[in-house]
């Protein structure tokens, strides 16, 4: 069965640091992937999706993802981070085989120092 | 941790009749429930937000009185599609945000009105 793996539950990142959210899937096929952000009592917003082509996908608020299969892995980035990208990111998976429902990971809180 | 169980997973219904999908938080209190909506192929959409004891508050071109939400406790959420047409047809997901957990998905309904 298709998974998301987020290992990290919670990271804390200072103000103006670089940032990396880990993503791996374990998907057969080539996967639809997708990252979202969770701000406190907010719904989800979508940050970047990855369909084909270009593996290195910039999305909103300056963030970027890299594809690679190698390591069936969708890594979010952002080289300066802001105490307004404090929030839960979740990656996800598109199952294919369901007609596109998503798959979730189990998010990544993310804490911003000043 | 947190396990929010969504039902029906799958349901099949007539064009004209009603539907009703429900999430409940099995270990934990929920006082904010999420609802989505998602095409084949394509991203979620948040529907509406609900608090427990309150009115929903719906996402713009939501229909309210189409998707009935009701939050009645902390532990059970529904969303009813009323008068379900073919173009309702959908994945529909719920999210419950609970401390310290956060943020937990349902499996999601997947619905088709024929």
């Amino acid at each position: 069965a298709q998974s998301v793996t987020q290992p990290d539950i919670h990271i804390t990142v200072s103000e103006g640091a670089s940032l990396e959210l880990r993503c791996n899937y374990s998907y057969g096929a080539t996967p639809y992937l997708f990252w979202y952000v969770q701000s406190p009592g907010q719904g989800l917003q979508l940050l970047l999706k990855y369909f084909s082509g270009d593996t290195l996908v910039q999305g909103i608020k300056g963030f970027e993802a890299e594809f690679k299969r190698s390591q069936s892995s969708f890594n979010l980035r952002k080289p300066s981070v802001h105490w307004s990208d404090a929030a839960e990111y979740f990656c996800a998976v598109i199952d294919g085989g369901s007609q596109g429902n998503l798959i979730f990971g189990k998010g990544t809180k993310l804490s911003v120092k000043p | 941790g947190a396990v929010v169980s969504q039902h029906p997973s799958r349901v099949i219904c007539k064009s004209g009749t009603s539907v009703k999908i429900e999430c409940r938080s099995l270990d934990f209190q929920a006082t904010t429930m999420f609802w989505y909506r998602q095409f084949p192929k394509q991203s979620l959409m948040l529907m509406a937000t609900s608090n427990e004891g309150s009115k929903a508050t719906y996402e713009q071109g939501v229909e309210k009185d189409k998707f009935l939400i009701n939050h009645a406790s902390l532990t059970l959420s529904t969303l009813t599609v009323t008068s379900a047409h073919p173009e309702d047809s959908s994945f529909y997901i719920c999210s419950a945000e609970s401390r310290p957990y956060g943020y937990t998905f349902g499996s999601g309904t997947r619905l088709t009105v024929v």
